[in-house]
């Protein structure tokens, strides 16, 4: 299986910040990558989808880039809502679609 | 509007079986690939099982394996899950989730709230 390794596991941030999380995969995965945010109490939410596509309804503030076995998510001006976990997720090839760890990202 | 609605969980011993529902509605249901995606307490999303839209392919996490089947009713707009041999690491929060195309490796774009399966004794 292919394994998502995210980087951080936690951070800190201000409102207004420009923040980025990083993603590796075991493997090249090509663009099939996909990010979602995670609040808790609610339901996953699709942010970016084939690394860089922004989901239809997700701020522009949020992006994402990379390929084969390196992978961001930017985002560039923290919003108070934007204070979640975010996971990365692969959906190259055969199952199981394997997500990272998750980043939690909190209010410093 | 999508709505994915789970039910089903509950209280179970180790070693015992329970079978998981997802009744979907706002979409074409067999036109679309579903999974299940669980989060343990205090742990991250672990992609569980998926299923195409017609039923005909499933995948499985190697944790369930062998214990765990999907499956789908596409006259019913229903998915289910059904689960047996529970261990005390099945202890969960069990999503529902409709896959943004007819190919279960795709990215999610619909979740429900979840249905809690505890397993313990």
């Amino acid at each position: 299986d292919i394994q998502m390794t995210q980087s951080p596991s936690s951070l800190s941030a201000s409102v207004g910040d420009r923040v980025t999380i990083t993603c590796r995969a075991s493997q090249s995965i090509s663009s099939y990558l996909n990010w979602y945010q995670h609040k808790s109490g609610k339901a996953p939410k699709l942010l970016i989808y084939a690394a860089s596509s922004l989901q239809s309804g997700v701020p522009s503030r949020f992006s994402g880039s990379g390929s084969g076995t390196d992978f961001t998510l930017t985002i560039s001006s923290l919003r108070p809502e934007d204070f979640a976990t975010y996971y990365c997720q692969q959906t190259y090839s055969t199952p199981p679609n394997t997500f990272g760890q998750g980043t939690k990202l909190e209010i410093k | 509007e999508v709505q994915l609605v789970e039910s089903g969980g509950g209280l179970v011993q180790p070693g015992g079986s329970l079978r998981l529902s997802c009744a979907a509605s706002g979409f074409t249901f067999s036109s679309y690939a579903m999974t299940w995606v669980r989060q343990a307490p205090g742990k991250g999303l672990e992609w569980v099982s998926g299923i195409s839209g017609s039923g005909g392919i499933t995948y499985y996490a190697e944790s369930v394996k062998g214990r765990f089947t999907i499956s789908r009713d596409n006259s019913k707009n229903t998915l289910y899950l059904q689960m047996t041999s529970l261990r005390a690491d099945d202890t969960a929060l069990y999503y529902c989730a409709k896959v943004a195309e007819r190919r279960v490796t795709a990215p999610i774009d619909y979740w429900g709230q979840g249905t809690l399966v505890t397993v313990s004794s």
